[in-house]
């Protein structure tokens, strides 16, 4: 069965510092990754997704994801975050073909202190 | 577009009253998710549609639950009767089929569900 793991619940960090959220998944085909974002009581916003090809994603915001199929991790990064990026970061992983059955990671929760 | 809309943003109910959600996909897709989202569980996929049919249901909780689609760009989560077990955020997403396989999965904003 799928699964997604993100050992850090919640990640404090200093505005400007560099960020790595970690994430790892077990799934037994190639999968689709997604990291998403949401705000306080909004929706999940996609930040980016990786499908296949360079392993190095770009997403929006400043924010990339590296895809290492050996070590089954999917970890987000950032150069120098924003006060703006509090928010909670949620992991997930679907199937390759057809319907996407995501299935996401607790989420982390990301604090800024200025 | 306006993306996935949902209704209402909050709800509050009490214990035994029947329950619904709703949600307007974005235009175009063919796809629609159901979610809850709880402190305990996190992010849970209730049950999803293809083209209207619901083809997926293993995540609904119980018989208490039921969901619809009558046409492309509606669909309903009902609770009948409510628990105050289902306090939750649901959430609607939408989506498109692609060669190949399927579009990102776009959220609505969700509904915040209360039962006392």
């Amino acid at each position: 069965a799928q699964s997604v793991t993100q050992p850090d619940i919640h990640i404090t960090v200093s505005e400007g510092a560099s960020l790595e959220l970690r994430c790892n998944y077990s799934y037994g085909a190639t999968p689709y990754l997604f990291w998403y974002v949401q705000s306080p009581g909004q929706g999940l916003q996609l930040l980016l997704k990786y499908f296949s090809g360079d392993t190095l994603v770009q997403g929006i915001k400043g924010f990339e994801a590296e895809f290492k199929r050996s070590q089954s991790s999917f970890n987000l990064r950032k150069p120098s975050v924003h006060w703006s990026d509090a928010a909670e970061y949620f992991c997930a992983v679907g199937q390759l073909q057809g319907a996407q059955k995501l299935v996401f990671g607790q989420g982390t929760r990301l604090t800024i202190n200025p | 577009d306006a993306g996935v809309i949902q209704s209402p943003r909050h709800e509050v109910t009490e214990m035994g009253q029947e329950v619904t959600l709703r949600c307007k996909p974005i235009s175009g897709h063919d796809y629609l998710f159901w979610y809850r989202q709880t402190m305990m569980r996190g992010l849970e996929l209730l049950i999803y549609f293809n083209n209207n049919v619901p083809i997926d249901d293993s995540g609904m909780p119980e018989d208490r639950f039921s969901a619809k689609m009558p046409n492309a760009s509606f669909s309903t989560l009902k609770i009948q009767p409510s628990e105050p077990r289902d306090s939750a955020v649901y959430f609607c997403a939408s989506s498109r089929t692609l060669t190949g396989g399927t579009d990102t999965q776009y959220f609505g904003p969700g509904t915040r569900l209360t039962v006392l």
